[in-house]
């Protein structure tokens, strides 16, 4: 069946640092790929999402890059911020709207 | 326009009694999605409603728990008999009607604890 495998965390990285999270899918067809992020006692929040192979979703300075190639969406940031620190979901819908999510990616960021 | 709403935002019930979890989707969204997240785990799928019809329950466990999303009022998510394993955090989703988009949007989620 479908699966997302997404890098284990927690990860810590000093403020302004660069960001990468790994996320690697398994599907048939053609899923979209998403992006959430979880706040502290929060709900998820899109962060953002690619529909078809080589789009690039980006929101609040963070990208991924759909890569049918290489069956992946790595969740980048070039400069992070403490409001950053989050726990990141990689997920993905293959048409039949039942959403498939990675365990998560906690990320901490140190002033 | 509001978002989705879920109520309670956090549940406490011993061990034996139901709860009930409520969440309004947003306006103008007819299907409604519930997700189960254990800790430190990602979401899990458990059911898919429209509006009075229940179309894919392949995710809820067979015993003690059953969703409903009435004509009017909000989707309720109840679970008979609880025990500590139930103890998680509950989210709904929300989709318009067909065709509009894939994009799943998420209430803040009510979390259960099961004493």
């Amino acid at each position: 069946g479908d699966s997302v495998t997404q890098m284990e965390g927690p990860v810590t990285l000093s403020e302004e640092a660069f960001l990468t999270i790994n996320c690697t899918y398994t599907a048939t067809g053609y899923p979209s790929l998403f992006w959430y992020v979880q706040y502290p006692g929060e709900g998820l929040q899109l962060l953002l999402k690619a529909t078809k192979a080589d789009d690039k979703g980006s929101n609040k300075g963070f990208e991924a890059t759909y890569r049918k190639e290489t069956t992946s969406f790595h969740l980048e940031k070039g400069s992070v911020q403490v409001s950053d620190s989050a726990v990141y979901f990689c997920a993905l819908n293959n048409r039949d709207d039942k959403i498939i999510f990675g365990k998560g990616t906690r990320l901490h960021i140190l002033p | 326009n509001a978002g989705v709403m879920q109520n309670p935002r956090h549940l406490v019930r011993r061990r034996g009694q139901e709860a009930r979890l409520r969440c309004s989707p947003m306006k103008g969204h007819s299907h409604v999605y519930w997700y189960r997240q254990l800790p430190e785990e990602g979401l899990k799928f458990m059911v898919y409603l429209q509006k009075e019809n229940i179309i894919d329950e392949s995710g809820m466990p067979k015993e003690r728990f059953s969703a409903e999303f009435p004509k009017e009022g909000p989707s309720i998510l109840r679970i008979q008999q609880v025990v500590r394993g139930d103890s998680a955090a509950y989210f709904c989703a929300s989709l318009p009607p067909a065709g509009g988009t894939d994009t799943q949007y998420f209430g803040p989620g009510t979390r259960l604890t099961v004493l």
